[in-house]
């Protein structure tokens, strides 16, 4: 079974500068997808950025970008000029590509911005 | 638009009332979710629903029954439940079933078992 690990239960940062998020999974397969959601006080869940498997470039997504390592199965998050809207509780999530529907999440890294 | 909306948004409740949460999206989704997340705990999958059918159970007690009567529409009828049951129901979906597709979350609705 895969196994999502974040090994970092809670970070903070200095709004305006940069954090980057680890997260590394477990799996044999070659073909999945890679997702950072963060859940912000609110509650809902919401898609920061995605990665395909199958992709060597790395996404980003205006402030957000991930370093993915397909060999060392690590997909890090790193946000830039941090906002006080970034804090959150940040997920890591794997899906398999091979058919099954569901997510499987990281234990989640809660991000605090100061001021 | 990737609006999922869910109702109520908190809901109280005793072991021997029935109740039901309710999902909806106008997205054109074909595929809906249900998890289940406990205090500080990522969400657990529940319930896959693709096309209007069960797709995916992940085991989970009979008390909690869903349904889903349109493609825009995902109900969990809840029945007899325990005090560990209290937790944040959040609803999810998908244009479809297929892996690459993200999934986009309802606010959830957060439940308490007395």
């Amino acid at each position: 079974a895969q196994t999502v690990t974040q090994s970092q239960p809670e970070m903070s940062v200095q709004e305006a500068e940069t954090v980057t998020l680890s997260c590394t999974y477990d799996t044999s397969e070659s073909d999945y997808y890679l997702f950072w959601y963060k859940q912000p006080p609110s509650r809902q869940m919401i898609l920061v950025i995605r990665q395909e498997a199958y992709k060597q470039q790395n996404a980003t997504e205006n402030r957000f970008s991930v370093n993915f390592q397909k060999a060392a199965k690590s997909f890090s998050l790193k946000i830039s000029d941090s906002q006080l809207g970034d804090a959150a509780m940040y997920f890591c999530a794997y899906r398999s590509g091979q058919g099954a529907q569901k997510l499987v999440f990281g234990q989640g890294t809660r991000l605090t911005i100061n001021p | 638009d990737t609006e999922v909306t869910q109702t109520p948004k908190h809901l109280v409740m005793g072991m021997t009332n029935k109740k039901s949460l309710k999902c909806e999206q106008h997205m054109g989704h074909r595929a809906m979710y249900w998890y289940k997340q406990k205090a500080k705990k990522p969400p657990e999958l529940m319930f896959v629903y693709s096309y209007e059918k069960l797709s995916i159970n992940e085991s989970v007690p009979s008390r909690f029954s869903p349904e889903c009567p349109n493609s825009s529409l995902l109900n969990l009828h809840l029945h007899a439940l325990q005090p560990e049951d209290s937790a944040l129901y959040l609803c999810a979906s998908s244009q479809g079933p297929n892996p690459q597709e993200t999934q986009y979350f309802g606010p959830g609705t957060r439940l308490l078992v007395l």
